[in-house]
């Protein structure tokens, strides 16, 4: 089992929707996680990181961790052609210095 | 914000050399950087963790040898990819934590390196 893992997509919303992103994880002591953008040819870029249980809301942004059920989920409000990237799904695990990427989803905001 | 930057942005060498790829923090001092790889489409995989004043410590599967990383200050790591061979052309991407921040777990990533090997 991938330690991180979520769709591929990729994802299609039309411009205004929400985008619903989903990601899983193994390691049922990870205690970070951390949403973040890339572009193409680009590094990617902090979004939201959640430590809690519950939603973090961070302006069309908001975040939804349930420990138990080992998974984390971002949503996208009044998606916008510019939020078309990849979104990468990063979770500390109990090792501290070590945070696992998901092979990420594409989503795509058709206008 | 926290910024990182690498040197250089891109490289094309030939096959047999070696290339250092530079991170550094800018506006902070980072203990711990973290040195990744991309291939296209396809998500990062963390090379190694690069801990100021000491040896780095690799991934299973990533050669010490051929990756030579050096974290000799609190705001400069190096990569050195030695004897470079096509199948190292990759999108090597660092990424830094800023240990004094009340939030120590976040990392700000660099904007990456694009080694071509020819």
């Amino acid at each position: 089992q991938k330690e991180v893992e979520q769709n591929s997509g990729p994802l299609s919303v039309p411009e205004g929707a929400i985008a619903s992103l989903n990601c899983t994880y193994s390691d049922r002591g990870s205690q970070s996680f951390f949403w973040y953008r890339q572009y193409s040819g680009k590094s990617p870029e902090l979004i939201m990181s959640i430590y809690s249980n519950g939603d973090k809301e961070d302006g069309r942004f908001t975040a939804q961790l349930n420990k138990a059920s080992q998974y984390v989920s971002l949503l996208i409000r009044d998606s916008q052609p510019s939020d078309s990237a990849t979104y990468l799904c990063a979770v500390r695990g109990a090792s501290y210095d070590k945070v696992i990427f998901g092979p990420g989803t594409s989503l795509s905001v058709i206008p | 914000g926290a910024v990182v930057s690498q040197h250089p942005s891109w490289v094309i060498c030939k096959s047999g050399t070696s290339v250092k790829i530079e991170c550094r923090s800018l506006d902070f001092q980072a203990t711990t950087m973290f040195w990744y790889r991309q291939f296209p489409k396809q998500s990062l995989m963390l090379m190694a963790t690069s801990n100021e004043g000491s040896k780095a410590t690799y991934e299973q599967g990533v050669e010490k040898d051929k990756f030579l990383i050096n974290h000799a200050s609190l705001t400069l790591s190096t990569l050195t990819v030695t004897s470079a061979h096509p199948e190292d052309s990759s999108f090597y991407i660092c990424s830094a934590r800023d240990h004094l921040a009340s939030s120590t777990d976040t990392q700000y990533f660099g904007p990456g390196t694009r080694l071509t090997v020819l």
